[in-house]
């Protein structure tokens, strides 16, 4: 059973430019939500999706934004990068989020 | 609204020596628990799930965590640390309504050989 797959693992942006993180969730989940990882903030929920409709966003800037599509896959883009977006961008599927979520192994993003 | 506080920022233990994690939860509604665990350069595994089912919850790769409400606690123990336990661990928190993970700051698991 595939896991979760994100894409691409690693990028190189500079401030001003927009990025988008593609996100693949395990065949059947859902939900699929996502997770800046930085080593000041820790782990902090950027939004979740279920069946192409946003139930819940964190308490990121108008910048950040997603999606999902019909095949429950789902991107995240960032415009007018800021240096202080550098980070590791984790996606998390689920069938139920009472029992938990499967992480991709995240897509490196480091702004300069 | 729930939170998550992890005792130990670092925990150093010999090999074959027991771990204890410990983690706090805070959440006004019946929680769903977690412990995931991150290797360097990695993203995150689930050790183990508590979603009021028994108190006693066992795990992958010998880990178990017992969910206390009384003290709000649901701590990660692991009889004999193996040097591949060396990572880091979050203690996670779900109050199942509003979709979202709040994680602790993360213990830094270091095994001594």
């Amino acid at each position: 059973k595939a896991g979760v797959t994100q894409t691409p693992r690693y990028l190189i942006k500079t401030r001003g430019q927009q990025v988008t993180l593609s996100c693949s969730p395990i065949s059947g989940h859902r939900s699929v939500s996502w997770y800046q990882q930085t080593p000041g903030q820790g782990l902090q929920f950027l939004f979740e999706y279920f069946s192409e409709t946003q139930r819940n966003k964190g308490n990121f800037p108008g910048r950040f934004s997603g999606r999902q599509f019909s095949n429950s896959r789902s991107e995240m883009n960032v415009s007018t990068l800021e240096l202080g977006d550098s980070a590791l961008y984790l996606c998390a599927s689920s069938s139920d989020s009472s029992m938990g979520y499967t992480f991709g192994s995240g897509t490196r993003l480091t702004v300069v | 609204a729930q939170s998550v506080t992890q005792l130990d920022s670092h925990v150093s233990v010999s090999e074959g020596t027991p771990v204890l994690l410990r983690c706090n939860y805070s959440s006004s509604y019946s929680p769903s628990l977690f412990w995931y665990v991150q290797h360097p350069n990695k993203g995150l595994q689930l050790l183990l799930k508590y979603t009021s089912a028994a108190t006693l919850v066992k795990g992958i790769n010998g880990f178990e965590a017992e969910f206390k409400k009384s003290e709000t606690s649901f701590h990660l123990t692991k009889p004999s640390a193996h040097m591949s336990d060396a990572a880091e661990y979050f203690c996670v928190v779900s109050d199942r309504r509003d979709y979202k993970l709040s994680f602790g700051a993360g213990t830094t698991v270091t095994v001594r050989a």
